[in-house]
């Protein structure tokens, strides 16, 4: 069955660290990817996407993920985060198939220590 | 200002009652979506809806229902058969299926 795995669950960071979080999924087809993030009350906004062409994107708020077909990965990654990303991440890919779907991953809970 | 609202905000049901949660947009979406939020356990879609007068079963649909009369409007009834209704509910749109989903400020159940 397809699905998507974000392995770390909590992650808790000093501020000016380096974050990268993980996203895999399992699916041979064509798909679009995607994350979202969840500040603490707020909605659930997109970060960036990725549906064709270069395999690195970048999305808002300095954030940048890298498609590795190989890999069926979508990681996540930021050079120096801040204590006001401190949110839940999720992953999400869109399966192109005879019934297209998305599916989202259960997320990364991330924490920047001051 | 275009976007998704969802209502209420946060809803307390008796134990046994349904209880239809409202979602509306005015972005001119094709596609709809209901999805719950657990802790730990991401979104899990409950139905989808791509045009009106048409919708789907997600991956946990049993004790829901829906309708999507129009095209602005999706909402959800959580049914006395749903075993565990208390969450967090989310509702989103898109242009079409898979594309970039945009999500209402959610809707918090509690069953007592």
């Amino acid at each position: 069955a397809q699905s998507v795995s974000q392995h770390n669950h909590h992650v808790i960071l000093s501020e000016a660290a380096s974050l990268e979080l993980g996203c895999n999924y399992s699916y041979g087809g064509t798909v679009n990817l995607f994350w979202y993030v969840q500040y603490p009350g707020q909605h659930l906004q997109l970060l960036l996407k990725y549906f064709s062409g270069d395999p690195l994107v970048k999305g808002i708020k300095g954030f940048e993920a890298e498609f590795i077909k190989s890999k069926f990965s979508f990681n996540l990654r930021k050079p120096s985060v801040q204590w006001s990303d401190t949110a839940e991440y999720f992953c999400a890919v869109g399966l192109y198939s005879s019934a297209s779907k998305i599916i989202f991953g259960s997320g990364t809970r991330l924490s920047i220590r001051p | 200002d275009g976007g998704i609202t969802q209502s209420p905000k946060y809803l307390f049901r008796k134990e046994g009652q349904n209880v239809t949660l409202s979602c509306e947009q005015n972005l001119n979406h094709d596609a709809m979506y209901w999805y719950r939020q657990d802790p730990g356990q991401g979104l899990r879609l409950i139905y989808y809806s791509q045009i009106v007068n048409d919708f789907q079963k997600g991956d946990i649909a049993e004790g829901y229902s829906v309708s999507r009369e129009k095209k602005e409007s999706f909402p959800l009834t959580v049914t006395s058969a749903q075993k565990n209704p208390t969450a967090f509910y989310l509702c989103a749109s898109s242009i079409v299926m898979i594309d970039e989903q945009f999500f209402g400020p959610g809707t918090r159940l509690t069953v007592l």
